[in-house]
């Protein structure tokens, strides 16, 4: 397959901890990257490789991943964190790049 | 600090052509590639293809295939996407981003395909 596939939505209660996830195949092979985007605003990458923030990042802002599945994790979201959040790897050739349909965060 | 700026928005006929240009500042334009992603209103992102500014070399997502065209000019720091055949569904928000990793994104270009 070479699709992504994430939720389409979640909510999360301030303070509380969410796990946003990604399936596909190609992330048995690849590692998964992370990107948060703000209405209006353009991606900004969040985690990518193994488990690495770019500088300015919240370190409420974790990755891991098993099997198919990578998973984003925000430990104490803040209301700051309320986004559409976008998953990518690339794909089997390793020249291509596929994107997740995206999921938009709630934090209540 | 890096920064890629894009060109301002564009419209254009059905059938038409538009050419989106990405003027990098703040690191060595060749050390990167650059990527090409579009998103339409309300939509998902969608990967069109990247460019090695050294070397010239692309790939293209096989969507695309055929009517994209990545181009730079290494002595402005600039790279450029055409997309050519345009049609309603290509009405999108383009943007540029830096390296395999997307580690740096442009402001985003609005393309507006209408008769």
């Amino acid at each position: 397959s070479s699709e992504l596939t994430q939720d389409p939505a979640v909510s999360v209660a301030l303070g509380q901890t969410v796990r946003i996830t990604c399936q596909g195949d190609s992330l048995r092979n690849s590692y998964a990257t992370w990107y948060r985007q703000k209405p209006g605003q353009a991606p900004v990458l969040v985690i990518y490789g193994y488990n690495k923030r770019p500088s300015g990042i919240s370190d409420r802002f974790s990755g891991s991943s098993s099997g198919n599945t990578a998973s984003l994790t925000i430990t104490g979201p803040q209301a700051e964190d309320e986004a559409d959040y976008y998953c990518n790897s690339r794909d089997s050739s390793g020249n291509h790049l596929l994107f997740g349909g995206g999921t938009k965060l709630t934090v209540l | 600090q890096v920064q890629l700026v894009q060109s301002g928005a564009e419209v254009r006929k059905p059938g038409a052509s538009v050419k989106v240009s990405c003027k990098a500042s703040g690191y060595t334009f060749s050390s990167y590639d650059i990527n090409w992603v579009r998103q339409a209103t309300g939509q998902g992102l969608e990967w069109m293809g990247w460019m090695n500014p050294n070397s010239g070399n692309t790939g293209y997502a096989q969507k695309f295939q055929g009517r994209v065209t990545m181009t730079r000019n290494t002595s402005m720091s600039t790279a450029y996407m055409e997309l050519s055949s345009l049609r309603s569904e290509d009405t999108a928000v383009y943007y540029c981003a830096r390296s395999m990793i997307l580690d740096n994104w442009g402001q985003g270009t609005l393309v507006t395909v209408s008769s």
